[in-house]
């Protein structure tokens, strides 16, 4: 099956700072979600990208299919930022998910 | 508009029980899905519902088991629980079949004891 490797597993960042979240996977796929998880664990959808660039606000998402990657920009990152950050690929009638990665921002 | 509903919220079961786990989708969804996350690790897919037809299924025992009613609502059923089966069981719902955007619901958190 499809492998979806996500980097780095984790990342700690000031208050501030910008950071990338880089996802790869193994097979060509229909689309990609991002979600980022809460504390309670609830999956909070942030795009939905099977090629190009997304921006929504403090975020942003490229995908190049044809290389099969996918990067997540998060700028002047908050302490709500934290949680773990998930990209997750559609591949038949179902989302294959990566292992996410751990963001901590401090203030 | 209401997003997806799943209850219960937590639930504690004993080896050996059975337990029952429902969803709500989207108003207007017809399709449902369901996920595994245990802990410290991505969700993985458990089974994929369309207007009431099994769509997909992940690689897990045949225990697990779930339907989807007329009104689009599903519920997964889990039998002889293992202590493994312990996390967090999520529902996600999409307009299209297959690959459309999936929301998900805040899931149900499963201890095994």
């Amino acid at each position: 099956g499809i492998q979806v490797e996500q980097s780095p597993p984790d990342l700690i960042l000031q208050e501030g700072a910008n950071s990338t979240l880089r996802c790869n996977f193994s097979d060509s796929v229909n689309n990609l979600q991002w979600f980022h998880q809460n504390p309670w664990g609830q999956l909070i959808n942030l795009f939905y990208i099977p090629s190009g660039t997304k921006q929504n606000g403090r975020l942003s998402a490229t995908t190049v299919a044809t290389e099969r990657y996918s990067l997540l920009y998060i700028s002047s990152s908050q302490t709500t930022d934290s949680g773990v950050y998930f990209c997750a690929v559609v591949y038949g009638n179902k989302l294959v998910f990566g292992a996410g990665t751990i963001l901590r921002v401090k203030s | 508009d209401a997003g997806v509903t799943q209850s219960p919220t937590h639930l504690i079961k004993t080896r050996g029980q059975h337990v029952t786990l429902r969803c709500s989708p989207i108003s207007g969804h017809k399709s449902v899905s369901w996920y595994q996350q245990v802990l410290g690790q991505g969700p993985q897919f458990i089974f994929q519902y369309y207007e009431k037809e099994e769509r997909g299924r992940g690689n897990f025992p045949d225990r697990f088991s779930a339907r989807q009613f007329p009104n689009y609502s599903s519920e997964l059923n889990v039998n002889a629980l293992l202590l493994g089966d312990s996390a967090l069981y999520l529902c996600a719902s999409s307009s299209l079949d297959p690959g459309g955007e999936q929301y998900f619901g805040p899931g149900t958190r499963l201890t095994v004891t």
